[in-house]
């Protein structure tokens, strides 16, 4: 069963439209949440960690906040270069010295 | 600052070979990680390196081997090649502190493998 469920799976926006790509998790004890933006045929470039519920960090138009249960990722007024697929991983304590488990991840594509 | 460096960037093999993959870590950090990556797939984790020692590994089959060196670089061999081995492999690299956490894994470009 998967531990890590991204939605949408695809989201096309218009250029300044603004949207929220989710991140549910179904670990118990988590150490970590973290997002990672991925080019086509490239290695993932790390965007936030989050590590307590509440917790909330931002990068240029990105926001990323976490819950007990689920992340968002919010994107304000996107520009075509926002065009990627974000992923979402996650750390728990079951899980030793790091291991990630990742979400399939949501394609984002942002039109002029 | 140079982060992580693998190589080649591309390879193609036949089934039945062996293959083997390089990483050099982020200055700094100690772990390596190495993850595969299928098309329209999140990274799945293959295993993680540390004090020159496999110290987890995901599910998958003993023809998946690896190595740590002793400057943290670290190699991922794949014997007796598969179809279904073709994907994107990626190498990530953190820190582990003394008390056996670690931070951010930092990912490098990826070594895209097909099998034909």
């Amino acid at each position: 069963e998967d531990q890590v469920t991204q939605s949408p799976e695809a989201l096309r926006l218009q250029e300044g439209e603004s949207s929220s790509l989710n991140c549910s998790y179904t670990v118990s004890g988590l150490r970590g949440l973290f997002w990672y933006r991925q080019d086509p045929g490239k290695g993932p470039e790390f965007l936030f960690t989050l590590y307590s519920a509440g917790e909330e960090k931002e990068k240029e138009r990105l926001k990323a906040t976490l819950t007990k249960k689920e992340s968002f990722l919010h994107i304000t007024a996107p520009k075509p270069e926002d065009s990627a697929t974000y992923l979402c991983a996650v750390h728990h304590r079951g899980s030793t010295l790091g291991r990630l488990y990742f979400g399939r991840g949501t394609q984002l594509t942002v039109w002029p | 600052d140079a982060g992580v460096t693998q190589s080649p960037t591309h390879l193609i093999k036949t089934r039945g070979q062996q293959v083997t993959l390089r990483c050099s870590p982020k200055s700094g950090h100690d772990t390596v990680s190495w993850y595969q990556q299928a098309l329209g797939q999140g990274p799945q984790f293959i295993f993680q390196y540390y004090e020159e020692e496999e110290r987890q590994r995901g599910n998958f089959p003993d023809r998946f081997s690896g190595h740590q060196f002793p400057n943290y670089s670290s190699e991922l061999n794949v014997n007796a090649l598969l179809l279904g081995d073709s994907a994107l492999y990626l190498c990530a690299s953190s820190l582990t502190f003394t008390s056996g956490s670690t931070y951010e894994q930092y990912f490098g470009p990826g070594t895209r493998l097909t099998v034909t």
